[in-house]
């Protein structure tokens, strides 16, 4: 099983400075995503394929990486971005998911 | 809109069953792969299981393989739990994918509380 690991765990920042959010796989991946959640909400899917922006995800958020080391960048944080994010990988065989222990963006 | 609603879950004693259900609404259900993703306690999201858009193909993850069977007909999502452990106890969701497999989960229900314990 492909384990994630994501780094740091808690991140302080104040609103409108830059998150740099790490994820490293155990080994290489080919299916990286990012997820935003929030206390009693639902995930949001925010990044697929390692670099992609799902659907109505501000440009602020971009994704970077490839093989083993992925980064999660929040250009300009906003009061809403703070919350805890995931990366989430699939392996080709067998297809079993993985997430990371998260990150946690807190206001400084 | 894409509705996901989840229900069946409660408090049920080590070593009983439980049955999930998702109710989907908004989109072409057949056309797309599904899974179950939890969250216990004060911890990480953790994917549980995923189905392809014909039911054709399923996996799990190794802390429950064997012990829950996911399906998919009529527009719902199922997970029938057997033999849990208090370890099982979280919020269950249930997530539609971007594709006809699961890969990446692209909308959520808002997930429904399985509670194991005596």
């Amino acid at each position: 099983e492909i384990v994630l690991t994501q780094s740091p765990a808690t991140l302080s920042l104040s609103p409108g400075e830059r998150a740099t959010l790490s994820c490293r796989a155990s080994q290489s991946v080919s299916y990286l995503a990012w997820y935003q959640h929030k206390p009693g909400q639902a995930p949001r899917l925010l990044i697929y394929d390692a670099s992609d922006r799902a659907t109505g995800i501000p440009a602020r958020f971009s994704g970077s990486g490839s093989g083993t080391d992925f980064t999660l960048t929040i250009s300009s944080l906003e009061p809403e971005d703070f919350a805890v994010y995931y990366c989430q990988q699939r392996g080709s065989w067998p297809p079993v998911v993985t997430f990371g222990g998260g990150t946690k963006v807190e206001i400084k | 809109d894409v509705q996901l609603v989840e229900s069946g879950g409660g408090v049920v004693r080590p070593g009983g069953s439980l049955r999930l259900s998702c109710a989907a609404s908004g989109f072409s259900f057949d056309d797309y792969g599904m899974s179950w993703v939890r969250q216990a306690p004060g911890k990480g999201l953790e994917w549980v299981s995923g189905i392809n858009w014909d039911g054709g193909s399923t996996a799990y993850a190794d802390s429950v393989k064997g012990r829950f069977t996911i399906s998919r007909g009529n527009g719902k999502l199922y997970l029938q739990m057997n033999s849990l452990r208090n370890e099982d106890t979280a919020l269950y969701y249930c997530a539609r994918d971007r594709i006809e497999q699961w890969l990446y989960f692209e909308s959520w229900g808002q997930g429904t509380l399985v509670t194991v314990s005596t």
